[in-house]
């Protein structure tokens, strides 16, 4: 089935660590993008690629990094820099024809 | 500053009721707005419309793009409890990036 993952659902951090949330797609889409949600917010953009080894900041990258090796995948790291990291993080892929973009299931970061 | 307004935020109606949501947009060089419906986690892709593609229906949903007013609206007429949801409205913030801003949503509840 062709589609987009992201791992864990779940992620526990203590503060000061680092953590990479994973995020896979086989739709042989050539743009990818990470977006964080807070309770009554919408997305916000922290970084998109789209091609392999290229990526950009978007709105809220203070905090965050990312790296783009292969097509299919687009890892996040959220650094011990993100003051306020708790979130809902949403990874997303796109033709590079079109805009239309395909989520992933997203997952929950919380630190304690 | 390119930026996305939904409005309005929260609605609450009864099945059968017929809704609208709004959503306009100040971006540098439009090129496509996309709408989506986020029941739980992955927001799932509902409709683009661009300056070819005004006007979209898919069953009981239709979307309008009005490029004079800068906005666009979402209809859903006869709502079931079904379309309880997050509706959001991304807009293309420069034409060619396939960079979205999304607004934060509205949040649409239906009774039984």
């Amino acid at each position: 089935d062709g589609g987009i993952t992201q791992s864990p659902k779940y992620l526990f951090r203590k503060e000061g660590q680092n953590v990479t949330l994973s995020c896979e797609q086989n739709l042989n889409h050539d743009a990818m993008y990470w977006y964080r949600q807070d309770p009554g917010q919408g997305l916000r953009l922290i970084y998109y690629s789209q091609i392999v080894n290229d990526f950009q900041k978007g709105d809220i990258a203070e905090g965050y990094s990312v790296s783009r090796e292969k097509k299919e995948s687009f890892p996040l790291t959220v650094t011990s820099a993100q003051k306020n990291p708790t979130a809902f993080y949403l990874c997303a892929s796109s033709p590079r024809t079109s805009g239309m973009q395909f989520f992933g299931p997203g997952t929950r970061l919380t630190v304690l | 500053e390119d930026k996305v307004v939904q409005s309005p935020l929260s609605l609450v109606v009864h099945e059968g009721d017929t809704v609208t949501l709004n959503c306009s947009y100040e971006v540098t060089n439009f090129r496509s707005l996309l709408w989506y419906k986020q029941e739980k986690k992955a927001p799932t892709f509902l409709f683009m419309l661009t300056s070819s593609g005004i006007e979209k229906k898919s069953g009981r949903l239709s979307s309008i793009l009005d490029k004079k007013e800068l906005s666009s609206i979402l209809n859903i007429t006869a709502t079931q409890t079904g379309d309880s949801a997050i509706y959001l409205c991304a807009v293309e913030a420069t034409a060619g990036t396939y960079k979205y801003i999304f607004g934060t949503g509205t949040r649409l509840k239906v009774l039984a």
